[in-house]
């Protein structure tokens, strides 16, 4: 059974750091791209982050590029997402997903499994 | 970046009622359109993906259309678990972009 967990969320204050972690299981993590997709209270999704199976390809929102980071840990079978200088516009939850791949003429993306979400909140 | 736009915001619909849900973007994404479903304090749950494709496991009454620019998610007989919020993807190119999303509530 694929299972996401992710954990790190809480609060913390304007201009802080926080690193989030989501645990993999029940598939072949290395084999994946993962992805990073937040929800602020009341809002829509927004997608925040992707990284490829190697960790070596890595897209991010206009919002968080140059604040975040999105990594990986194949031995871990884990993904992470540092975020520094946090805003009170970055307070969501935050899910981490798997993106699975449908091949025709051309790739398509879609997130097939999510995890429960983890709440960050950006309060003085 | 790709606009979404979901129509309408909301609606109410009674069980056994068909349901359109419509997601526009701004250029052409061919079908590279996902749709999802999300109840409250839940995760989203992947329901079709390139356009028309259904989701493993998920109910045959669910059904998706569409190409280019503008997609469809069609909910026939409706039931009760189905009342939720519907959003659409795209993953033509980033940044990935959601419709704002569409709340089917019980009439």
């Amino acid at each position: 059974e694929v299972q996401l967990v992710e954990s790190g969320g809480g609060l913390v204050q304007p201009e802080g750091s926080l690193r989030l972690s989501c645990a993999a299981s029940g598939f072949i993590f290395s084999s994946y791209w993962m992805t990073w997709v937040r929800q602020a209270p009341g809002k829509g999704l927004e997608w925040v982050a992707n990284v490829n199976q190697g960790g070596s390809e890595r897209y991010y929102v206009d919002s968080v590029r140059g604040r975040s980071t999105i990594s990986r840990d194949n031995a871990k079978n884990s993904l992470y997402l540092q975020m520094n200088s946090l805003r009170v516009e970055d307070t969501a939850v935050y899910y981490c997903a798997r993106v699975s791949v449908a091949t025709s003429i051309v790739t398509q993306y879609y997130l097939d499994y999510w995890g429960q979400g983890t709440l960050v909140t950006v309060s003085s | 970046d790709i606009q979404m736009t979901q129509s309408p915001s909301s609606l109410s619909a009674s069980v056994g009622d068909r349901v359109s849900i419509t997601c526009r973007t701004s250029q052409n994404i061919n079908y590279f359109l996902n749709w999802y479903q999300q109840k409250p304090g839940k995760a989203p749950k992947l329901l079709i993906y390139s356009a028309s494709s259904l989701q493993s496991g998920v109910p045959s009454r669910f059904s998706g259309s569409g190409f280019g620019t503008d997609f469809t998610l069609t909910i026939n007989t409706l039931q009760p678990e189905d009342f939720a919020t519907y959003s659409c993807q795209q993953t033509y190119n980033t940044p990935w972009t959601f419709g704002q999303g569409t709340k089917v509530e019980i009439k």
